[in-house]
């Protein structure tokens, strides 16, 4: 079955960078795009961005621009998302998601919280 | 940019009860880039509805979307404990909603 599992809770100072992983199996990663969403406590859903996995194009949103880098690993299947310059309010529960033919996002991750603090 | 609005932006209902979510879009889209999420804290999001209207596999039956051009709906028909939740309408896979918190 479509499985996409994250790397575990970080914590960072702020101006570092942060990493996250969405290993996935079950699919052929090579042909689809995966999007990243966070989350910050008690917000709704931000979108961050998305890569497709088959062109390397990518897509941010201006929020985010200069700032994300979203690479995708053939090999292992693997989805990255970097954020760096990290700020306080950075600190949210990011998720990776596959997205559909149709673009929207039909398997998600399970979340990766991030906490930026001094 | 298209601005997507949710309202009530919270819905106190019982399970039993028929619950009614709105998303009004600021220009008009195509019924096909429309989707809604089903989002329980601690979980990961899920997919509900995309193309306005469809329910991916697995997803019950008393979920239903409608809607066309900037006012789109998604309706439980007979809410259950587990659908207390916060649902998200998003445009294109892109641009969420502001949430409807359903207790």
């Amino acid at each position: 079955q479509v499985q996409l599992v994250q790397s575990g809770a970080e914590v960072k100072k702020p101006g570092a960078s942060v990493r996250v992983s969405c290993e996935t199996s079950g699919f052929r990663f090579s042909i689809y795009g995966f999007t990243w969403v966070r989350q910050a406590p008690g917000q709704g859903l931000e979108w961050m961005g998305w890569i497709n996995v088959y062109n390397g194009d990518t897509n941010y949103a201006q929020n985010f621009q200069g700032r994300v880098t979203m690479t995708a690993d053939t090999f292992t299947k693997t989805a990255y998302m970097e954020l760096r310059s990290l700020r306080c309010d950075d600190t949210a529960v990011y998720y990776c998601a596959r997205n559909s033919g149709g673009g929207y996002q039909d398997h998600w991750g399970q979340g990766t919280l991030v906490t930026v603090s001094s | 940019e298209i601005v997507l609005t949710q309202s009530p932006g919270t819905l106190s209902l019982s399970p039993g009860e028929r619950a009614t979510l709105s998303c009004r879009t600021s220009q008009s889209v195509t019924s096909n880039n429309l989707a809604w999420y089903q989002h329980t804290p601690g979980r990961a999001p899920r997919l509900l509805i995309y193309g306005a209207s469809r329910r991916p596999t697995g997803i019950p039956d008393r979920f239903s979307g409608s809607g066309s051009g900037t006012d789109f709906t998604l309706t439980i028909s007979r809410l259950e404990s587990e659908d207390f939740a916060v649902y998200y309408c998003q445009h294109l896979g892109l641009t969420f909603g502001g949430g409807t918190k359903l207790e």
